[in-house]
């Protein structure tokens, strides 16, 4: 089992759709990143949290340390969102360990 | 601007060829990192650095090779022994040993053939 797991996998929306996606960790962190990467391949980093909310623009993620959880959400989605994006959390020293990735696709 | 460099995009060897990736940092970072990325499964760590002429072992570092000779760059050397060298290869730098701040290069995609 992924000491990371993201959910859903895979996630298509229609212009404009509130969306979510989940990180779930098993082991205690020091914080959490969340990741956005283009088809290109490059990876630009979104949010580093360690607890609480934060928010830029149309994107809002949370985190609550007590559940191991954490949520990335997209406001008034749009087709420039569309992208992988990946939870990504530092459980000891400086080594970052990586979810899945979720797939999003945003139709016009 | 400040940023993470890697070159090539797309490399392409025949096998049994070792090849060198190349990752370049100018944002005065000490710690710097190389993932690799396989269809449907997370970034895995191959190797990092911390600091100028040292450098750690990741989860799966067998038929890789590194340096970290300059504090700007980190290449990454793919050996004949890599089992499966066709993935894609992502750098990362962040300001100390805890990546509070984390960012990437571009990628190289590379292709054994």
């Amino acid at each position: 089992k992924n000491e990371v797991e993201q959910s859903p996998q895979n996630l298509t929306a229609q212009e404009g759709e509130f969306i979510t996606i989940n990180c779930s960790y098993s082991v205690g962190i020091s914080a959490l990143h969340w990741l956005q990467q283009h088809p290109g391949g490059g990876i630009v980093s979104l949010f580093m949290l360690s607890s609480g909310k934060k928010k830029h623009g149309r994107l809002i993620a949370t985190i609550n340390i007590q559940e191991k959880h954490s949520s990335l959400h997209i406001t008034a989605s749009h087709p420039r969102d569309s992208a992988v994006y990946i939870c990504a959390v530092i459980i000891s020293g400086s080594r970052l360990t990586f979810g899945e990735g979720t797939q999003l696709t945003v139709n016009p | 601007d400040g940023g993470i460099t890697q070159s090539p995009k797309y490399l392409f060897r025949k096998e049994g060829q070792n090849v060198t990736l190349s990752c370049e940092q100018n944002l005065n970072h000490d710690a710097m990192y190389w993932y690799r990325q396989d269809p449907g499964q997370g970034l895995r760590l191959i190797y990092y650095s911390q600091i100028v002429n040292d450098f750690q072992k990741g989860d799966i570092a067998e038929g890789y090779s590194v340096s970290r000779e300059k504090k700007e760059s980190f290449p990454l050397t793919v050996t004949s022994a890599q089992k499966n060298p066709t993935a894609f290869y992502l750098c990362a730098s962040s300001p100390s040993g805890a990546p509070t701040e984390a960012f990437f290069g571009q990628g190289t995609r590379l292709t054994v053939v």
